[in-house]
């Protein structure tokens, strides 16, 4: 594997079940975030790990969880979501430090029912 | 505050032409990077320039050109003799020196390029 890989690619899930998306990069790089792509907003930036440390909170609802246990995985931990949370959700990995750049994965397309 | 604007929301045109994707950005810093990426229907975004702010100088890739005007706080792209398979929606993005890299992103311009 190459670059960064996300899985599942498409999830299905009702209001009250618990899902996870998991995310991993195979650059050897130091920073992961994560971003929601919904049809009605431009790429929202969720959060920030670097070097395995939560940096930033954007806002987020608590029923999106993520988890960062190496500098090569991070995983979005999802519970009792709203219709509304159906978006495509990224992942990017990037060396970190001032001005790299962000290398995307392909995305887990989620639907809440 | 860190502010991409694209105005344009959709653009099509017809293959062999010329087209120019808009990009305005507002930040405080003296300090930032400004990027590009291209978004094909297969969902991943794909890198495509950096600039910094020090370097104003134009770049050139193949088709693919950004002309960055700090006067005017713009950052551009041109494509020139289209190919469908320029079709995408294109991202504009700044992110400010200092701590974890935060990209803020401009809402996107659909392109479609027509056979």
């Amino acid at each position: 594997e190459t670059g960064v890989t996300q899985t599942p690619r498409h999830l299905v899930m009702g209001m009250t079940n618990k899902k996870s998306l998991k995310c991993e990069q195979h650059l050897g790089h130091n920073a992961m975030y994560w971003y929601k792509q919904s049809a009605k907003k431009p790429l929202e930036l969720m959060f920030v790990y670097s070097l395995e440390e939560r940096v930033e909170n954007n806002s987020v609802p608590s029923r999106f969880s993520p988890e960062c246990p190496n500098s090569s995985h991070l995983f979005l931990h999802l519970h009792t979501l709203q219709p509304e949370d159906s978006a495509l959700y990224l992942c990017a990995s990037s060396q970190g430090g001032a001005g790299g750049e962000q290398f995307f994965g392909p995305g887990t397309r989620l639907t809440v029912l | 505050a860190q502010k991409v604007t694209q105005a344009q929301t959709e653009i099509s045109v017809v293959e062999k032409e010329d087209v120019t994707l808009d990009c305005v950005y507002e930040t405080r810093d003296t300090t930032y990077y400004l990027f590009w990426y291209k978004q094909p229907p297969s969902g991943e975004l794909v890198f495509l320039i950096r600039r910094n702010s020090f370097d104003e100088q134009n770049e050139i890739s193949g088709r693919y050109s950004w002309n960055f005007q700090k006067s005017t706080s713009s950052f551009n792209f041109t494509i020139t003799a289209s190919q469908v398979v320029d079709s995408a929606v294109y991202f504009c993005a700044l992110s400010e020196e200092g701590g974890a890299q935060k990209l803020v992103f401009g809402q996107g311009t659909r392109l479609t390029i027509n056979p």
